[in-house]
């Protein structure tokens, strides 16, 4: 398995803009996870899915945002009406169970940029 | 709302030199991760903590979980150039093993 794979890895958009990222986690994953990071702070948690429910949100995760995991695969996470704000880094991890508990893999980040 | 504080927040040394980053918390963790982080790039996993007072040690890196599972401390002994990077506390606990990350130590080593 190659890990976790985001898409795409920069995204620039102009502000009033809808921005669509991806992410694919490890395939035996059933639990995937959306944060924000920006610069000089550590990841701030976004979302929560187990299989395709998404069980937890964030205050962070403004009506603008919304998340999907259609089929309990693959993730997608749209921002619409970008403002500057939204400029980060959106950073998906996806875990399983394991003698450790459910530890989380983070994938590459999509640099979001709002001009 | 669990907080983790991570100290000091930057660092820069030579190369060769040892140093530690400690992570607190007031709050218990059910376990503690470590992740390194380089720009641009997301965390990279480097350890998982679950038992208070468990020690690991990865090459020349150790980890060390509080005998309470509050706090933790990265030691890295002889730190070279290719260990500059973020380092970012991680503890989970709660519902879904939610995750709470610190706010990084930035690492920078000089040849």
């Amino acid at each position: 398995d190659t890990g976790v794979s985001q898409n795409p890895r920069h995204k620039i958009t102009k502000r009033g803009q809808n921005v669509t990222f991806r992410c694919d986690p490890i395939s035996e994953h059933n639990r995937l996870y959306w944060y924000r990071q920006t610069l000089g702070q550590g990841p701030e948690f976004l979302t929560y899915f187990q299989n395709e429910a998404q069980l937890e949100k964030s205050r962070l995760l403004s009506d603008r945002f919304s998340a999907e995991r259609p089929k309990g695969s693959f993730s997608t996470l749209e921002i619409q009406r970008t403002e500057q704000g939204d400029s980060a880094m959106y950073l998906c991890a996806s875990s399983g169970a394991s003698d450790l508990g459910y530890i989380q893999y983070f994938g590459a980040g999509t640099r979001l940029s709002v001009l | 709302t669990q907080l983790l504080e991570q100290s000091p927040q930057f660092l820069s040394i030579q190369e060769g030199e040892n140093l530690t980053v400690y992570c607190n918390s007031s709050s218990v963790f059910s376990s503690l991760q470590w992740y390194r982080q380089e720009p641009g790039e997301g965390p990279v996993l480097l350890v998982t903590v679950v038992t208070g007072g468990e020690v690991k040690k990865l090459k020349r890196l150790t980890f060390q979980f509080g005998d309470a599972r509050k706090d933790s401390s990265l030691h890295i002994t002889a730190a070279q150039p290719g260990d500059t990077g973020l380092y970012l506390c991680a503890g989970a606990g709660g519902g879904y093993q939610k995750v709470t990350f610190g706010i990084g130590t930035k690492l920078q080593v000089i040849p």
